[in-house]
This record gives structure tokens, sequence and C-alpha cells, in this order.
């Protein structure tokens, strides 16, 4: 029952470290997306992916990269953190048909 | 290109009060809508959808969201606004014919005791 997992939930970075966040979903859907979210901005769309093996860009792609070795798992990377990518950070996957989303709880991220 | 507009980027009411949040959208086919509610710290929750049907459609927590195809609207409606109400409020478009399901800005909801 635990539908899409973000990991680490809270993380500080010094500027010019990299990190990666893993999403992991277990309900079997082909369509992943990470986005960003800051005050006044709403969602903006960073990268996504529409099955494994496959990433596209996003709205705001920049300074980010994605991998999707694995259906279940989607991986947003930072290989060097700016303080402009300080952030909540949501990954969300979608039934197909449909377009519905589901979301992970977030990914709170400092870059000093 | 699909587009959603929350013009409200605040919306206050007083405990008890009825609420409605407006959206509207810009689609070329028939859509799919949904309103996702984020409650302060949280990720976002699926609170209704509309696929097709009856342009009534009831989601959880009382909510409420008509489809008016003529105005390009699908308005969230509750009758009475509870505090725990207070959250940020999205709209979203969506459809399998597109990989992108794209959100409004939100409207924040401010309860008053």
């Amino acid at each position: 029952n635990a539908g899409v997992t973000q990991t680490p939930k809270f993380r500080v970075l010094k500027t010019g470290q990299s990190m990666t966040l893993l999403c992991a979903q277990d309900m079997n859907h082909e369509y992943m997306y990470w986005y960003r979210q800051d005050p006044g901005m709403g969602l903006r769309l960073i990268h996504y992916s529409v099955g494994e093996g496959t990433t596209a860009k996003g709205e705001v792609p920049d300074g980010y990269n994605v991998s999707r070795l694995k259906k279940q798992n989607f991986l947003l990377g930072l290989e060097s953190a700016a303080p402009s990518q300080t952030s909540v950070y949501f990954c969300a996957s979608r039934v197909t048909n449909t377009g519905e989303l589901f979301f992970g709880e977030g990914s709170r991220l400092t870059v000093l | 290109a699909q587009s959603v507009t929350q013009p409200d980027i605040h919306i206050t009411v007083s405990e008890g009060a009825s609420l409605e949040l407006r959206c509207n959208y810009s689609y070329g086919a028939t859509p799919y809508l949904f309103w996702y509610v984020q409650s302060p710290g949280q990720g976002l929750q699926l609170l209704l959808k509309y696929f097709s049907g009856d342009t009534l459609v009831q989601g959880i927590k009382g909510f409420e969201a008509e489809f008016k195809r003529s105005q390009s609207s699908f308005n969230l409606r509750k009758p009475s606004v509870h505090w725990s109400d207070a959250a940020e409020y999205f709209c979203a478009v969506g459809s399998g014919g597109s990989y992108i399901p794209t959100f409004g800005r939100g409207t924040s909801l401010i309860v008053h005791p």
C-alpha cells in the first residue's frame, strides 16, 4: 500500500555537491514525473519518463539529470548543486489512460 | 497547447461559509480534469476527477466540482468549510493523449474561525 515513495525527505547540501533523489512506485505505472515546487510558482516539471529506459525534458530541466533504469524507479540527480535549486521536489506517477497522478510526500532540499 | 488558469492566488473564508475555487482551462480535445489538495508540508492528494458523463462530480472531504464545457471551467465547491480545509488547491488537466499533465499555479485557502 506504499504508492509513491521518495527518499530522502530532507537534505542539506553545499554549493557544488552532488546528490540523487530516489522515487519508487509500486503501482506498475508507465509514466513518472519530477516536479519542483517554489513559493508562488506552483508545480514546475523538471523531467519525465514515459516508460522504462526513456526520459524527456520538462519545463525547467537545466542542472538536473534523470534515469529510469527500472520501471518502478525514477532517479533525479543534481551533479553540482546551486542555491537556486533549493526547493521542494515531488515525484509523481500516472495512470496511463486517465492522467490521474499519484504523488510522493516530497523531498525538501536546501543548498547553502 | 493546454493550459490551466486559477485566477485567485488566495481565498479567505470564514469557517462554515461556502467556498468556490475557480479553474479555467484551455484544451483541444475533451479534457480529463482534476482537483488536488496539498496540506502544509504534505504531498498532493486527489480530491476529485472528471472524465466523462455527469458534469457534477463528487469528491472526498465533501467537495464537488462542476464541468462547464461552454465556459471551459471546472470550479471546485464546498457548502460549508471546515478549518481543516485550509490548504493549497491545484486544478489540473490531462488525458491519455498527453504525456504531461498541466497544473494551475494553485489557490491558497485561508479559513478564519
